[in-house]
């Protein structure tokens, strides 16, 4: 597509439940990165993926959080036993090489999913 | 630990004022250097970006930066400001030879609101 993608737009859940939250890079982008932002802050890094591999989820807060990414492309970043500090706009961005292409490369960012927990 | 600070958080200016938003970084290495904005109810966009050579960058809507090596700074300039450029500004940046470290460091964001 275009641009990245991510679905759903709006998650409103219970406290206690768990959430799958999908990202869809552009295409051909080989690096993958999950933020979180929470009202009044910058995004806050959590997970990068080169490929299918997580080169550095050193920002996932704790092991509730999980991300896949099994064929370089599309990812979903997994939250379990949701609490209520969980809520956020969780975005995802892209580039084109990520780790492979040395320092000149940009991260292109999605709309975000916007996590309710009630 | 990288950080970047942004100096105004609420900035409020009339049509036709000029604007520079600071923002400064600890990392004592070489950086990569971001501005991105968001529109109201859009996604974050891409500014700007400093990665090497000529310090003063310009990008798009007639805004510029000026990476200031000694001053750790990478403040965001535009000479006169129209109101659609109303928005929240953020200031990010990340290392440019740090092994596997890709990630952004973000400032907390200046909320920039143009009266016409």
């Amino acid at each position: 597509g275009a641009g990245v993608s991510q679905t759903p737009s709006n998650k409103v859940t219970e406290k206690g439940k768990y959430v799958e939250l999908r990202c869809d890079p552009i295409s051909g982008h080989t690096a993958l990165y999950w933020y979180r932002q929470s009202l009044g802050q910058g995004p806050e890094f959590l997970i990068y993926f080169q490929g299918t591999g997580a080169a550095d989820d050193s920002g996932l807060p704790n092991d509730r959080f999980f991300a896949v990414r099994p064929e370089g492309s599309v990812s979903t970043l997994k939250i379990q036993r949701t609490e209520r500090g969980d809520s956020a706009v969780y975005l995802c961005a892209s580039s084109l090489r990520g780790l492979a292409g040395g320092r000149t490369d940009t991260q292109y960012f999605g709309p975000g999913t916007r996590l309710t927990v009630l | 630990a990288q950080s970047v600070s942004q100096h105004n958080h609420h900035v409020i200016l009339s049509e036709a004022a000029s604007l520079e938003l600071g923002c400064n970084y600890s990392y004592g290495g070489t950086v990569n250097l971001f501005w991105y904005v968001q529109y109201p109810g859009q996604h974050l966009q891409l500014l700007l970006k400093y990665f090497s050579g000529d310090p003063l960058v310009k990008g798009i809507k007639g805004f510029e930066a000026e990476f200031i090596k000694s001053k750790f700074s990478f403040n965001l300039r535009k000479p006169s400001v129209q109101w659609s450029d109303t928005a929240e500004y953020f200031c990010a940046v990340n290392a440019a030879y740090a092994g596997n470290n890709r990630k952004l460091i973000w400032g907390l964001g200046t909320s920039l609101a143009v009266n016409p």
